[in-house]
């Protein structure tokens, strides 16, 4: 089955500096690559994704880059703010099939000091 | 939220009881899913339905059963509680395909003492 490692766990970045997360994955027919933000005692939610047909993808701040020939993806948050603290989540599944459901990495501490 | 509402929100029970968590969304979405999330191991999946009758095992589905008998409702059961399924559950749905784009619903914390 799928295999995502994520690191680091934990990043500590001032405020408007840039943090990259980075996710690494296994299997080679993975196609989807969601990234969730999940902040104290709520629920993850969807802040950008990017499929395997794409390099990069930018929404304002955040952008997600993608290798698959080395299997692994990226999240970059620019111009950090306090309100970027959260645990973030990278994923890889197969879109659309019966097999290749959601697979999570272990999460990365955000912390953004004023 | 996607209308996706879990019940209950918080629960303690005692090892050996059975304990089920239900899942109601309000859009017609086909595909639902059940996570487990616990310190240091993110998101796992138990179970998942990619419609009604239809559902299948994930990675972690020891212990667990679900049942899908209307498109609203996805149903996670613990046979037989155990400390080890002291957990947050979440539950979810994709709304373009299988296997996309996850919303959560808020969480059902689960303490078996």
């Amino acid at each position: 089955g799928e295999n995502v490692e994520q690191h680091p766990s934990t990043l500590s970045v001032q405020e408007g500096d840039s943090a990259v997360i980075k996710c690494t994955y296994s299997d080679s027919a993975s196609n989807y690559f969601p990234w969730y933000k999940q902040e104290l005692g709520k629920r993850p939610q969807l802040i950008i994704d990017i499929r395997s047909n794409v390099g990069e993808k930018k929404d304002q701040r955040i952008a997600v880059t993608l290798n698959k020939t080395a299997k692994h993806f990226s999240l970059h948050i620019t111009e950090t703010q306090p309100e970027d603290s959260a645990v973030y989540f990278c994923a890889a599944s197969i879109e659309n099939t019966n097999a290749g459901k959601s697979t999570f990495g272990d999460g990365t501490t955000l912390t953004v000091k004023p | 939220d996607a209308g996706i509402t879990q019940s209950p929100r918080h629960k303690v029970t005692e090892t050996g009881t059975p304990v089920t968590l239900r899942c109601h969304q309000t859009e017609n979405h086909r595909y639902m899913y059940w996570y487990r999330q616990d310190p240091g191991h993110g998101l796992r999946l138990i179970h998942y339905s990619y419609g009604v009758k239809d559902t299948d095992k994930g990675e972690v589905s020891d212990g667990y059963s679900v049942s899908r008998s209307k498109t609203e409702d996805f149903l996670l059961t613990l046979e037989s509680a155990t400390s080890s399924q002291t957990s947050v559950y979440f539950c979810a749905i994709s709304v373009q395909a299988k296997n996309t784009e996850a919303f959560f619903g808020q969480g059902t914390r689960l303490t078996v003492v």
